[in-house]
């Protein structure tokens, strides 16, 4: 069982808009900054957003991140059929003094 | 160019010690604002977060692996090992090792391919 909570799959058609759920508490997600990771299938993690809302170079500005008390999304816009993978969110647990994941989401574009 | 490379043996026993290596290149150990991690994921399943290390030898470990886990580093090698005791094969997984920037947040900017461990007799 994962410390954070995220819906096992979402689903949309290409061009459309998801939202991917991230759930925590006070000593994690409340307190500490949220990444997100693209996981296509057969390969490692790869980097989406840091800092709740920050994206590395190189990422579209079709994915962005929010962060609401202990809660974190993921949106995607402009659906493509390339997005179709796991996605993860992360973060440090202060009261675990460990990182933490959800459990994973499978967006399948339609 | 940061990269990170996960080695070690493909097949262990039950009951073994499992030792992983982690070659890093493109950054270094001793850099104050960046550790490295070290995360699994069985088949199918979700990643676990196992345990880091940051250049000031700080260790932290995952709260259900604990006493069976060992994080160390050799800085002038660029090399940082896991070793996991008593395996079992619920341990069957992918090991991946990743650079975490940890200066006020905590992520995972690069990652390694990954090693699959199979544990089995």
């Amino acid at each position: 069982q994962s410390v954070l909570t995220q819906p096992p799959s979402v689903s949309a058609a290409p061009g459309q808009k998801v939202t991917i759920s991230c759930s925590g508490s006070s000593s994690n997600i409340g307190n500490n900054y949220v990444s997100w990771y693209q996981q296509l299938p057969g390969t490692a993690p790869k980097l989406l957003i840091y800092d709740n809302n920050e994206r590395p170079s190189g990422i579209p500005d079709r994915f962005s991140g929010s962060k609401s008390g202990s809660s974190a999304t993921l949106y995607i816009t402009g659906l493509q059929t390339g997005d179709e993978a796991d996605y993860y969110c992360g973060t440090w647990d202060s009261s675990l003094s460990a990182g933490v994941f959800g459990g994973g989401t499978k967006l399948t574009v339609l | 160019q940061v990269t990170l490379k996960e080695s070690g043996p493909v097949l262990v026993k039950p009951t073994e010690t499992l030792a992983l290596t982690c070659t890093v290149s493109g950054f270094s150990l001793s850099n104050p604002r960046m550790g490295v991690s070290w995360i699994r994921q069985p088949p199918g399943k979700a990643l676990e977060w196992l345990a880091h290390i940051f250049s000031n030898d700080e260790k932290s470990y995952g709260t259900s692996l604990k006493n069976r886990l060992t994080i160390s580093k050799d800085t002038s090698k660029s090399q940082v090992v896991l070793t996991m005791t008593n395996m079992d094969p619920v341990d069957t997984a992918t090991y991946y090792c990743a650079r975490i920037r940890h200066s006020g947040s905590y992520y995972f900017d690069y990652w390694g391919l990954g090693a699959l461990v199979t544990v089995s007799s």
